[in-house]
């Protein structure tokens, strides 16, 4: 299957900082990326959806500021928290597929956990 | 919340014995996808199933599906530990969003 990395894996930042995350597609142009955030032992929440080259979609109760979602190119997306606290800290998930078919499946990146101190 | 409940929440099964687990969901759908995550990883896909099939299967998952009940079930047939891990059922309502259920936490024991 397609490949989506993530970087970093892991982070840990001081509370006001911003921290940025990025979301490749390695193999495959990404029409569409999504960004996932998962609490301990809990499902992912969908935080924003974005296109290549358009504004980031974000869904009900996700602060667009806080959360800045950037989609330079078919294969990059880049989430940046902004001015990081403790509640920020989570397990960020980005996807991507490629065409616009409902059916087609989404790939996922490993993940970034984010620790806010 | 359109969020898809999951059940049971948690198993604890021997390896070669079957896992199932239950999802129901609210909303009109298009398809329904089932993903595994192992501990602190990303999600890998196991099978997409559509709104006008009633069961598919794909090596030792098989997947069916009630749109009457508004309901899908997993089975793991034969179990074996490497199967250990949280497994989700998401909906895909036509539009490009997928909408998580709550996982199930599986555990299988040598």
């Amino acid at each position: 299957g397609a490949v989506v990395s993530q970087h970093p894996s892991r982070v840990i930042c001081k509370s006001g900082t911003s921290v940025k995350i990025e979301c490749r597609s390695l193999d495959f142009q990404a029409t569409t990326m999504f960004w996932y955030r998962q609490f301990p032992k809990k499902s992912l929440m969908l935080m924003a959806t974005s296109n290549e080259g358009s504004k980031a979609t974000y869904e009900q109760g996700v602060e667009k500021d806080k959360f800045l979602i950037n989609h330079a190119s078919l294969t990059l997306s880049t989430l940046t928290v902004t001015s990081a606290h403790p509640e920020d800290s989570s397990f960020y998930i980005c996807s991507a597929r490629f065409g616009t078919s409902s059916y087609n499946e989404q790939f996922f990146g490993p993940g970034t956990r984010l620790t806010v101190l | 919340s359109q969020q898809g409940e999951e059940d049971p929440q948690a198993l604890s099964i021997q390896e070669g014995e079957n896992a199932t687990m239950n999802c129901s969901y609210k909303t009109s759908i298009n398809n329904l996808q089932w993903y595994r995550q192992n501990s602190g990883r990303g999600l890998v896909h196991l099978i997409l199933i559509r709104s006008n099939e009633r069961e598919k299967h794909s090596g030792r998952l098989r997947v069916t599906l009630d749109t009457s009940k508004k309901s899908s079930s997993l089975l793991i047939t034969a179990s074996r530990a490497a199967d250990t891990a949280s497994y989700f059922c998401a909906t895909g309502t036509g539009f490009q969003k997928l909408v998580f259920g709550t996982g199930t936490r599986l555990l299988v024991s040598p």
